[in-house]
């Protein structure tokens, strides 16, 4: 699975939206773009994922460059609950032995400030 | 629905000694997976099991092991232990596991401290 890149840390005031980038310059046509967050002390959730096109649920949105080189995860109004490690994963459905063995990088802690 | 639980949620063991941790995915989920997070090391793929067999494998020794009985329960073992095997060990579930848009649920978390 291609590798991604994102920052070590963000920071967000509250009910303001937040952005957070992940570069994936070696992605290829059959990667999906997929987000988990930790929050502290559980075990990390899904958050949103996509192929192409940009993708919009009840948590977030996820839009994705044209080039599919990048991507932003978007969080329209950050609560304090939003605190957590986000990261970006990218999955080849068509590799050898594909199921769920996420490669996890270190990914962003997002801080939300009252 | 109830989640992916895990138990025990705490453990502490001395070196030398194995442990097995156990977990039950939600009801369902046929794809269990297992994952080692330390702080230096993050989160680390172990394996993942469907319908009873191994369907994929990371890059840990072989003191590490597992297996899925027939009501997609699992179970890790870690035998020899050492201090580097102190850390959270998280399982999660998912429907087949093959298609993308079946997300992983991950259970809270099995804390493992070696002596």
């Amino acid at each position: 699975d291609a590798k991604t890149t994102q920052p070590n840390s963000m920071e967000s005031n509250e009910e303001e939206p937040v952005h957070l980038p992940c570069n994936h310059s070696t992605i290829s046509g059959t990667d999906y773009i997929h987000w988990y967050r930790q929050l502290p002390s559980q075990g990390p959730e899904y958050v949103i994922h996509g192929l192409t096109s940009n993708v919009n649920n009840r948590m977030a949105s996820l839009a994705i460059a044209e080039d599919r080189k990048s991507s932003t995860l978007i969080l329209h109004r950050a609560t304090l609950r939003d605190a957590a490690v986000y990261y970006c994963i990218l999955r080849d459905v068509f590799s050898p032995g594909y199921g769920q063995n996420f490669v996890f990088g270190p990914g962003t802690r997002l801080s939300v400030l009252p | 629905k109830a989640g992916v639980t895990q138990t025990p949620r705490y453990l502490i063991k001395t070196r030398g000694q194995q442990v097995t941790l156990s977990c039950s995915p939600i009801s369902g989920h046929r794809s269990v997976s297992w994952y080692q997070q330390t702080p230096g090391q993050g989160l680390q793929f172990l394996f993942e099991y469907f319908s009873e067999t191994q369907r994929n494998k990371g890059n840990f020794p072989g003191r590490f092991s597992g297996r899925q009985f027939s009501n997609s329960r699992s179970e890790m073992n870690v035998s020899t232990l050492e201090l580097g095997d102190s850390a959270l060990y998280l399982c999660a579930s998912s429907l087949e596991g093959r298609e993308p848009y079946n997300e992983q649920f991950f259970g809270p978390g099995t804390r493992l401290t070696v002596l």
